[in-house]
């Protein structure tokens, strides 16, 4: 069955302080997608990436990047130089390969900016 | 373009009683979620639909009815309501592109209380 852990309830940096989001799944599955949502005060959920089981390769999106390792399990993801804008719940989530791509979510972190 | 709207935003209703929940997609998007989230618990899918005329349980199925009689709206029922389901409701849709997984784009949501 699938199982996303994100054991990092909450987490505060001063701004400009690098912060990573750590996020560790479990699957059966050989062919599987992981995702990254942001959900900020506001509430609605923002997709952030998406990568799929067979690329490892990391990848950065300005500020934001992600390292994504087969052998740990694992989909980190790394805000350099964080802003109060970066202030939000950030979810990992895992996918199921076939079907209705049914998205199965961590817990979430809670990740506060200090001006 | 909307994207993803749900209707209502806020409803507060007593034990017992029913309501529908309206989530519309103006994507022409295949597929559509109904996902809950509670406190510490992330998101869990309730029900989805692969298209028109199909519906399929989730991970916490019980208590709730969909229906998808159209395309673009996918309707959440609750016939019985209980304080068990108060949470915040979310909406989401996807489309279909065969092996290759896409992302699913979320509403709003819609906070629910159950006095």
């Amino acid at each position: 069955a699938q199982k996303v852990t994100q054991a990092q309830t909450e987490i505060s940096v001063v701004e400009k302080e690098d912060v990573t989001l750590d996020c560790v799944y479990e699957t059966r599955d050989t062919t599987y997608y992981l995702f990254w949502y942001k959900q900020p005060p506001s509430g609605e959920l923002v997709f952030l990436i998406r990568r799929n089981s067979f690329d490892e390769q990391n990848e950065i999106s300005g500020r934001y990047s992600w390292n994504f390792q087969k052998s740990t399990s694992s989909f980190n993801f790394t805000i350099t130089a964080s802003q109060v804008v970066d202030s939000a719940v950030y979810f990992c989530a895992l996918s199921e390969p076939l079907g209705a791509n049914n998205l199965f979510f961590g817990t979430g972190t809670r990740l506060t900016v200090i001006p | 373009n909307a994207g993803v709207t749900q209707t209502p935003k806020f409803r507060v209703l007593k034990t017992g009683q029913s309501m529908t929940l309206l989530c519309a997609q103006d994507m022409n998007h295949e597929y559509m979620y109904w996902y809950r989230q509670d406190p510490g618990m992330g998101l869990r899918l309730i029900h989805y639909s692969v298209g028109e005329g199909t519906t399929a349980k989730g991970e916490v199925p019980d208590g709730y009815n969909v229906s998808r009689l159209k395309k673009q709206n996918f309707l959440l029922g609750l016939e019985s309501a209980a304080p068990s389901q108060t949470s915040v409701y979310f909406c989401a849709s996807s489309e279909n592109r065969g092996q290759s997984y896409n992302e699913q784009f979320f509403g709003p949501g819609t906070r629910l209380t159950v006095l």
